[in-house]
């Protein structure tokens, strides 16, 4: 399978603790988005990636989250001191950027469930 | 006023039949436009993408877009139960210079297939 694979699918901690998810994209994608949704929501962009490079951060991701993508390949997403609030689907996508103008289609993982007890 | 709007439904469609999503969207600058479909607990799985005025046709899927009208939407025919999921849209801003491409989503709408 060489679609977008995560890691952990589920991860139950206790509030206060930090968590830290992983991404592999499609192996020849270039960006890397993570995206946070909620039940009965859309999924809601928090930051992506072109290679190496975070190009863009939302609102939503507080001063606990952090992102890296150190090589340009997989990617880690960090909560730290978790809340109850920060219960939630994390997926993330990836897609080629090929030509300046186009938009390219995104291709989500799985996801990883985190539920903050 | 949200950017992505789409009735959540629950949409009952008798297997067989046309189902019909909808989608409305604010900002004028919107250049693309995709549906996915997502089971529940699952994760999104991209159906369509437009990007030009008029229809886009995939096998039992049509996807419609109105700019003018900032409108999409997504037509599936001869429904079958398995189609019975969460329909999201989600439209694409593209920032000259910027390359702001992060999807913006709708909550989506609750689509059952009735056998």
């Amino acid at each position: 399978d060489t679609g977008v694979s995560q890691d952990p699918r589920h991860k139950i901690t206790k509030r206060g603790q930090n968590v830290t998810f992983r991404c592999d994209p499609i192996s020849e994608h270039n960006r890397l988005y993570w995206y946070r949704q909620t039940l009965g929501q859309g999924p809601e962009f928090l930051t992506y990636f072109q290679n190496e490079a975070q190009l863009e951060k939302s609102r939503l991701l507080s001063d606990r989250f952090s992102a890296e993508r150190p090589k340009g390949s997989f990617s880690t997403l960090e909560i730290q001191r978790t809340e109850q609030g920060d219960s939630a689907m994390y997926l993330c996508a990836s897609s080629l950027q090929v030509a300046s103008g186009r938009t390219d289609t995104q291709y989500f993982g799985p996801g990883t469930r985190l539920t903050v007890l | 006023q949200k950017e992505v709007e789409q009735n959540s439904g629950p949409l009952s469609v008798p297997e067989g039949a046309i189902a019909s999503l909808n989608c409305t969207y604010s900002d004028r600058g919107s250049q693309s436009f995709f549906w996915y479909r997502q089971y529940s607990g699952k994760s999104p799985e991209l159906i369509m993408f437009i990007y030009s005025n008029g229809d886009k046709e995939d096998g039992r899927f049509t996807a419609q877009l109105n700019k003018a009208s900032q409108y999409v939407s997504l037509l599936i025919r001869d429904s079958q139960p398995s189609d019975s999921a969460t329909y999201l849209c989600a439209v694409n801003i593209w920032v000259p210079n910027f390359g702001n491409e992060k999807l913006t989503f709708g909550t989506g709408t609750r689509l059952t297939i009735i056998p």
